[in-house]
């Protein structure tokens, strides 16, 4: 079966630091990648996406993600972290030639001013 | 500020009544979605409803769901008999095609006791 895998749960960061969060998806075929930001009491909000082309796309607010195919990983990266990134970050994939998308359970991150 | 509106924000019920959770676009779209996140797990897919059908649905979606747009504006889920596992916040989302993101509402809050 489809899935989506992040293997950070929880993450706790000094302002400044550098973020990581990782992401794995199990499908053979097609499929669009996807980072979703959900802050505090605020509904899901898109980061970044991959569709095609090259790799290492860039998002809203500094943040960036790898795609590497070999590897089925779709890697979120921010060279340096604010107190307003505050948030739970979901990998989403989307199934190409399909309506649905697969969440990733998601990581809580907390930056500590 | 998100693209679709949900209503209500927060629904406490007991178990056994019948919910309806409403979702209404800020313009005309024609491929919406509902998902739920349970507490502390990650964000699920229900259906896909695209022009005024079923496009898919998950495991989850079984008999005692339902989803309809019945005047062509609102889009509502329906429950038909709740258990305490339905218990989850509700998100709707609109989608196109042509760009493959998800726009999400602010979620519904569902309480069933």
């Amino acid at each position: 079966a489809q899935s989506v895998s992040q293997h950070n749960h929880h993450v706790i960061l000094s302002e400044a630091a550098s973020l990581e969060l990782g992401c794995n998806y199990s499908y053979g075929g097609t499929v669009n990648l996807f980072w979703y930001v959900q802050y505090p009491g605020q509904h899901l909000q898109l980061l970044l996406k991959y569709f095609s082309g090259d790799p290492l796309v860039k998002g809203i607010k500094g943040f960036e993600a790898e795609f590497i195919k070999s590897k089925f990983s779709f890697n979120l990266r921010k060279p340096s972290v604010q107190w307003s990134d505050t948030a739970e970050y979901f990998c989403a994939v989307n199934l190409s030639g399909t309506y649905k998308y697969i969440f990733g359970t998601g990581t809580r991150l907390k930056v500590l001013a | 500020e998100p693209e679709v509106t949900q209503t209500p924000s927060h629904q406490v019920t007991q178990m056994g009544q019948e919910v309806i959770l409403r979702c209404v676009p800020i313009s005309n779209h024609l491929y919406f979605y509902w998902y739920r996140q349970i507490l502390g797990q990650k964000v699920e897919f229900l259906v896909s409803f695209y022009n005024n059908e079923i496009s898919e649905k998950s495991e989850i979606f079984d008999d005692q769901f339902s989803v309809e747009r019945p005047d062509g504006s609102n889009f509502t889920l329906k429950i038909r008999s709740t258990k305490l596992e339905d218990s989850a916040m509700y998100f709707c989302a609109r989608g196109g095609a042509d760009t493959g993101e998800l726009f999400f509402g602010e979620g519904s809050r569902l309480t069933v006791l």
